[in-house]
């Protein structure tokens, strides 16, 4: 009964490279969700998906980051030209279902993705 | 202005005393939810109780409970009991509007509560 799968759950990345994460929602669960935790910080809202659409991505960077959530597969948050910046811990969740009778919709987090850009 | 606030950076507590862990959110909603979540060193976040807005009774799992004030929108965590296993961060989450938007939480900063033997 796996939970929320993350990989790779270290990266290391030089400034410019890409820096590409992986989530595989818990099973039975089509709502993905997205949140960056810098140093020092708590968790902030990135982008919420739902298989190959995107829902919410008001707390998305303007530039440089995407994600997706394809029909098959995991959903991927990807960084382009990475920056010092954006060394933090990206974590995924997931839930079943988001809706008027979900009022706790407790997300369930995966264990996160280090990203350290030197 | 923060939406959450955790007072408290660091907490300390002996083996098998209660605990309560502050936080104080700012809403000008009617609907809304609180939860805590736990962060061991391993890094995950797991999730411990929720309290709805409109609930009346305060929220209670196992050792959790939320000491729930509405008017002094205060939604403090007590832990009884406490474990060596409970060492961690913890933080205070909020979901603001109607149900349709829970998905996005704001997080407090964190309190890290360390046990001791």
């Amino acid at each position: 009964n796996a939970g929320v799968m993350q990989n790779p759950r270290h990266l290391v990345r030089r400034r410019g490279q890409e820096a590409r994460l992986r989530c595989s929602p818990m099973k039975g669960h089509s709502h993905v969700y997205w949140y960056r935790q810098l140093p020092e910080e708590g968790l902030k809202f990135m982008v919420y998906l739902q298989k190959e659409n995107i829902i919410d991505e008001s707390g998305m960077p303007k530039e440089r980051f995407s994600a997706e959530f394809p029909k098959e597969g995991p959903s991927i948050l990807r960084i382009q030209q990475v920056v010092r910046g954006d060394s933090a811990a990206y974590f995924c969740a997931s839930s079943p279902f988001v809706g008027q009778n979900s009022g706790a919709n407790v997300l369930t987090f995966g264990a996160g993705s280090r990203l350290t850009v030197l | 202005a923060q939406k959450i606030t955790q007072t408290q950076p660091g907490m300390f507590v002996q083996e098998k005393e209660a605990v309560t862990l502050d936080c104080t959110y700012d809403t000008s909603d009617q609907s809304y939810g609180l939860f805590w979540y736990k962060q061991p060193s391993s890094g995950e976040m797991i999730f411990l109780i929720y309290q709805g807005s409109y609930d009346e009774q305060n929220a209670t799992e196992g050792r959790y409970s939320l000491n729930f004030q509405k008017a002094r929108k205060s939604a403090n965590l007590v832990i009884s009991a406490s474990q060596l296993g409970d060492s961690a961060m913890y933080f205070c989450a909020m979901r603001e509007g109607d149900r349709g938007s829970n998905y996005k939480l704001t997080f407090g900063k964190g309190t890290l509560l360390t046990v001791n033997p």
